[in-house]
Formats: structure tokens, sequence, C-alpha cells
């Protein structure tokens, strides 16, 4: 595609719900990236894939996130017993493996209740 | 890890005022890149500049490594300037992740 792509744009979940969020990166691209955005915030690191090998987790909160690439290409972030604090928006971003640019898509706004 | 601040935090302009937005970080960086977000969220990468001067239109970026500091110039702004404008930046001593300033939101007014 064009662009990264994420669905869904927002998603509401009661607490304790698991939810799945994901992301199509640019054709091609060998890196993808996840970050959470609170609100006011600037966007924080969450885990980074190098085709289907994810190479750092270091930023994932806790054991309840969970993220995947198993062929290189659609990563899906998952949460699991979704908790208040994990409203925020979720970022997805690829990079091609001769650039250093990240392209960001829309992000998925979860709000758990 | 890496610290990464930027000023001012708010900036308000009328249309067609020029303005410097600075990124200082704390650590050595091989990667630092300015985005914009605009009012719908959208990330949209303006430059990667980890060192020297670029320019974009009215934008310009220049990254003095060894002072660990970045200016993103905005020249004759517009309102669709308006958002909030972050800075990123990877450490040389790190791996592949780009760490986020605290951003600066602008309004641009006509």
């Amino acid at each position: 595609g064009a662009g990264v792509s994420q669905s869904p744009r927002y998603k509401v979940a009661k607490r304790g719900q698991d939810v799945a969020l994901r992301c199509d990166p640019i054709s091609g691209h060998v890196s993808l990236f996840w970050y959470q955005q609170a609100l006011g915030q600037g966007p924080e690191f969450l885990t980074y894939f190098q085709n289907e090998a994810q190479l750092d987790k270091s930023g994932l909160p806790s054991d309840r996130f969970f993220a995947e690439r198993p062929e290189g290409s659609v990563s899906t972030l998952k949460i699991q017993r979704t908790q208040q604090e994990d409203s925020a928006v979720y970022l997805c971003a690829s990079r091609p493996g001769a650039s250093e640019k990240l392209f960001f898509g829309s992000g998925t706004q979860l709000s758990v209740l | 890890g890496i610290q990464v601040e930027q000023s001012p935090p708010d900036l308000i302009l009328q249309e067609g005022a020029n303005s410097t937005l600075r990124c200082n970080f704390s650590d050595s960086v091989n990667n630092l890149q300015w985005f914009h977000q605009n009012p719908w969220g959208q990330l949209i990468n303006l430059f990667y500049i980890p060192s020297g001067t670029k320019q974009n239109g009215r934008l310009s970026a220049t990254t003095v490594a060894t002072e660990r500091y970045s200016l993103l110039y905005i020249s004759s702004s517009q309102t669709t300037d308006s958002g909030v404008y972050f800075c990123a930046v990877r450490s040389r001593y790190n791996t592949d992740k780009l760490i986020f300033g605290t951003g600066t939101r602008l309004q641009v007014f006509p």
C-alpha cells in the first residue's frame, strides 16, 4: 500500500477484555516499530521487529502486552486483560532496509472503560 | 537512557511569522529525525538529520551533533503548520529505537 495502515482506527474495550491491534507496513519495509502515545505526550517505544524477528521488546510495559510479526510483514499488538492505564494511541511505524527515515501509520486510539 | 528535551513547549504565531524550535539531547546520537504531528494525529517525517543542515521549502533543520542539539526553522508560517513538532533520536550506543522528545505545540493563527 501507499502508507502504513493500522486497524481499527478506534477501539473501545471494557476493563479485562483482550484486544488485538493490526499494522500493515509499507510493502517491502524490513523494520517495524510499535509506539504508545498517551494524551499530551510524545510517542514511547514499545517493541521493534526486523523482518519476523523481534529484536527489542524492552518497552513493553507488562507481560500483558505481546507483539508478533510471523511472516515479516503484518504485525499484531495484543493486549490481554486491558486496564484503564492502557488507554492511549498505539502507533505503528515502518522503515525500509536502506533508509533511516521512519514512516508512521495513523494509529489506533484505544479507550479502556 | 538518553534524554530529549524540546523548547519552547508551546508557541503561538500569527501567519507569516518565522520561528525556531530547539531539541537538546543528553548523549551522542547517530540518528535524529524531526516529525510534525497534525491535529488529526498523523506523524509526518520532516527531516532525517543526524548532522549538518537540510532545507525543504519553508522548513530547514540544523543538527550540531558535537554540541548535542538540533534546530528546526519554520519561515513564513501558515495555519497548516499547526500541530506538535517532535524530534526523535537514537543513541549511538543503543539499539534501533528512536526516543522522542517532549514536543513543541505550535498554533498559527490567520
